[in-house]
């Protein structure tokens, strides 16, 4: 069974910094692009990152370039994503997802999510 | 960046009912287009992708259709358990932008 295990929410003063961990399990993990989505409270799902199989390839929505790097480490079956600079706007349920072995393939699993509140 | 623009935003119809989603593209994406559920506290999940293939495990009551700007989503036969918001997602290149979501309630 695909199993998606977000790790490393937690509350944050404008400004600051935080990474997030995803462990996947159950699914070739290093076949597979795999993406980070986030939910703002009461919002619909926003795409924010991206990244190939072998890490060669990363894509970003633009609010987030420059501060937010994805990564993946596949010998530990695990996708990263390191977040600095955070606004408030950045506040939401960021969700681990896996999508296709190629780029243009959706995502058909997600993890249940973790939450990041930036405040002052 | 393409615009994924959902109608309506929300509707209410009886159990049976035939519903349908539109969602349009501000510019063409070919059939690259998923549609997603989301059911209260839940996480979102894959019902169609490539415009009209159903997911694995998605009841054949869910279909898709549409190929360019326009895309529909049709439940044939409303149920109870298919109250949730659904959203689009284009995913032709970056940004894999989402709809703003239709919310389907039972009338």
């Amino acid at each position: 069974e695909v199993q998606l295990v977000e790790s490393g929410g937690g509350v944050l003063q404008p400004g600051g910094s935080l990474g997030l961990s995803c462990a996947a399990s159950g699914f070739s993990f290093s076949k597979y692009w795999m993406s980070w989505v986030r939910q703002a409270p009461g919002k619909g799902p926003e795409w924010v990152a991206n990244i190939k199989q072998d890490g060669s390839e990363k894509y970003y929505v633009d609010s987030v370039k420059g501060r937010f790097t994805i990564s993946r480490d596949n010998a530990k079956n695990s996708l990263y994503l390191q977040m600095n600079f955070l606004r408030a706007e950045d506040t939401a349920v960021y969700y681990c997802a896996k999508s296709g072995d190629k780029w243009n393939y959706p995502h058909d699993r997600w993890g249940q999510g973790t939450l990041v509140t930036v405040s002052s | 960046d393409i615009q994924m623009t959902q109608s309506p935003s929300s509707l209410s119809a009886s159990v049976g009912d035939r519903v349908t989603i539109t969602c349009r593209a501000s510019q063409g994406v070919s059939n690259y287009l998923a549609w997603y559920q989301q059911k209260p506290g839940r996480v979102p999940m894959l019902l169609i992708y490539a415009a009209s293939t159903l997911q694995s495990g998605v009841p054949s009551r869910f279909s898709g259709t549409g190929s360019g700007t326009d895309f529909t989503l049709t439940i044939s036969s409303l149920q109870p358990e298919d109250v949730a918001t659904y959203y689009c997602q284009k995913y032709n290149s970056a940004p894999w932008t989402f709809g703003q979501g239709t919310k389907v309630e039972i009338k």
